[in-house]
């Protein structure tokens, strides 16, 4: 069965340092990877999403994460972190079923930026 | 400007009562779900439709129950029988292909008196 694991349920960081939020999934098919991000008493947003191509995305905001496939992992990166990046962070993987295509979400990852 | 719509933003139940949460989509989107959110488990799926007057249990649909008879409309109810309902529900919805992500409302919390 498909799983998304998110490996840490809170990463506390100082502002301006650089921080990495690690997503990794299984599957056996192929697949389609998204991170979004959850503010306090908000839906989740999407940050920014791997359909194909190119194994580095980037989001508008300064955010990015690496497809590797060989490691099955998604993780999200940021080389500056803002106190406003204060947030959840949630990992999710699309993947064709038999009632066709299902959306796995991971635990969340609670991004914590002090000053 | 489109988007979904969720209903109320805080709701409080009594013993034994019905509660029901709407969700309302502007997006022409096929695809409406509901999911559950409790703290440190993220997001688990309660019902999900992707069609018009029919829908699907998700992974936890025991205590609850939902309609589909519009398009845009995918209301949740929170029956006597959900015996642990207090937490955060999301809405969501997407146009029904692999690579479309999902958007979300801004959720209702529930809460037992």
């Amino acid at each position: 069965a498909q799983s998304v694991t998110q490996l840490d349920s809170q990463v506390p960081v100082f502002e301006e340092a650089p921080v990495e939020l690690r997503c990794n999934y299984s599957s056996s098919v192929s697949v389609y990877l998204f991170w979004y991000v959850q503010y306090p008493n908000q839906g989740l947003q999407l940050l920014l999403k791997y359909l194909s191509g190119s194994t580095l995305v980037e989001s508008i905001n300064g955010f990015e994460a690496e497809f590797n496939k060989s490691q099955t992992s998604f993780h999200l990166r940021k080389p500056s972190v803002h106190i406003s990046d204060t947030a959840e962070y949630f990992c999710a993987v699309s993947v064709v079923g038999t009632g066709g295509f299902k959306t796995i979400f991971g635990a969340g990852t609670r991004l914590f930026v002090k000053a | 400007d489109g988007g979904i719509t969720q209903s109320p933003k805080y709701l409080f139940r009594k013993e034994g009562q019905n509660v029901t949460l709407s969700c309302e989509q502007n997006l022409n989107h096929d695809a409406m779900y509901w999911y559950r959110q409790d703290p440190g488990q993220g997001l688990r799926l309660i019902y999900y439709s992707q069609i018009v007057n029919d829908f699907q249990k998700g992974d936890i649909a025991e205590g609850y129950s939902v309609s589909r008879e519009k398009k845009e409309s995918f209301p949740l109810t929170v029956t006597s029988a959900q015996k642990n309902p207090t937490a955060f529900y999301l809405c969501a919805s997407n146009i029904l292909e692999g690579t479309q992500p999902q958007h979300f409302g801004d959720g209702t919390r529930l809460s037992i008196l």
